[in-house]
C-alpha cells in the first residue's frame, strides 16, 4: 500500500515565477493537508482540504493557493515566489477517526523548493 | 495562543544510554498531542499520539511518552538508544478543527546526535 506520494521531489525556480506541487493521499484517506517546513524549523500549516473544499487555513498570504480533486488528490500552487518561500512543502493525509475528532496525519516525503 | 515548546535544539547521547526529549504545550483543554520523527531527507513519521486515556503511551521503535498535565509536558523516553535513532524529533499538538480536519502546531524540533 504506497503511503503520501509528493512531486516533484525537488525544484529550483527564480524569484516571480509560479509553482505546483502535488500530493496523492494515502489509500483511504480523504483529507489533505498542506504544510510547509523552512530550514531548521518545524512544519507550518498552509491549509487544508476536504470534500474539494478549503476547510482551514494558516497565516500564509493568498499567494498560496491550492485544490483538491475528486479523487482526493491535491495541488499546491504558490504564485510570485520570494526567497523565503524556500522550503519543504509537505503533504498529509488523514481520516477522521471516528468517535475522537482528531485525525492522525501520514505525512509524504515532500518536495523541496529552492527560489533563486 | 496555543503553543508547542521544545526547549532542547540538539541532543546528543551515546548508543545504549536513555533518552528524554521534552515538549510541553499551551493549551486550554485537554489536548491531542503527538511526537513525529524526521530523518535527513525524508517526511515525517509518527512515532506515538495521546488522545485521552492513560497518560503513558507507548509507540513504534520502543519510544513512550508521558502526558503530565500538571505540568503541560508531553516528554518522549526511549530506555536505550540505537544508533539508526539520530534524527530530528518534532512535538506537535491539535490547535484547531474544521469540521472532520485538525490542524497541528508544531514545535520548532529536536535533533539528536547518537555516538558509538
Amino acid at each position: 500500500d504506497a503511503g503520501v506520494t509528493q512531486s516533484p521531489t525537488h525544484l529550483i525556480k527564480t524569484r516571480g515565477q509560479q509553482v505546483t506541487l502535488r500530493c496523492s493521499p494515502k489509500s483511504g484517506h480523504d483529507t489533505v493537508s498542506w504544510y510547509q517546513q523552512a530550514l531548521g524549523q518545524g512544519p507550518q500549516f498552509i491549509f487544508q482540504y476536504y470534500e474539494e473544499e478549503e476547510r482551514q487555513r494558516g497565516n500564509f498570504p493568498d499567494r498560496f493557493s491550492g485544490h483538491q480533486f475528486p479523487n482526493y488528490s491535491s495541488e499546491l500552487n504558490v504564485n510570485a515566489l520570494l526567497l523565503g518561500d524556500s522550503a519543504l512543502y509537505l503533504c498529509a493525509s488523514s481520516f477522521l477517526l471516528t468517535g475522537t475528532g482528531a485525525n492522525v496525519l501520514t505525512f509524504g516525503a515532500g518536495s523541496r523548493l529552492t527560489v533563486l | 495562543a496555543q503553543s508547542v515548546t521544545q526547549p532542547d535544539i540538539h541532543i546528543t547521547v551515546s548508543e545504549g544510554a536513555s533518552l528524554e526529549l521534552r515538549c510541553n504545550y499551551s493549551y486550554g483543554a485537554t489536548p491531542y498531542l503527538f511526537w513525529y520523527v524526521q530523518s535527513p531527507g525524508q517526511g515525517l513519521q509518527l512515532l506515538l499520539k495521546y488522545f485521552s486515556g492513560d497518560t503513558l503511551v507507548q509507540g513504534i521503535k520502543g519510544f513512550e511518552a508521558e502526558f503530565k498535565r500538571s505540568q503541560s509536558s508531553f516528554n518522549l523516553r526511549k530506555p536505550s538508544v540505537h544508533w539508526s535513532d539520530a534524527a530530528e524529533y518534532f512535538c506537535a499538538v491539535v490547535t484547531s478543527w474544521g469540521g472532520t480536519a485538525s490542524k497541528l502546531t508544531f514545535g520548532t524540533g529536536t535533533r539528536l546526535q547518537v555516538t558509538l
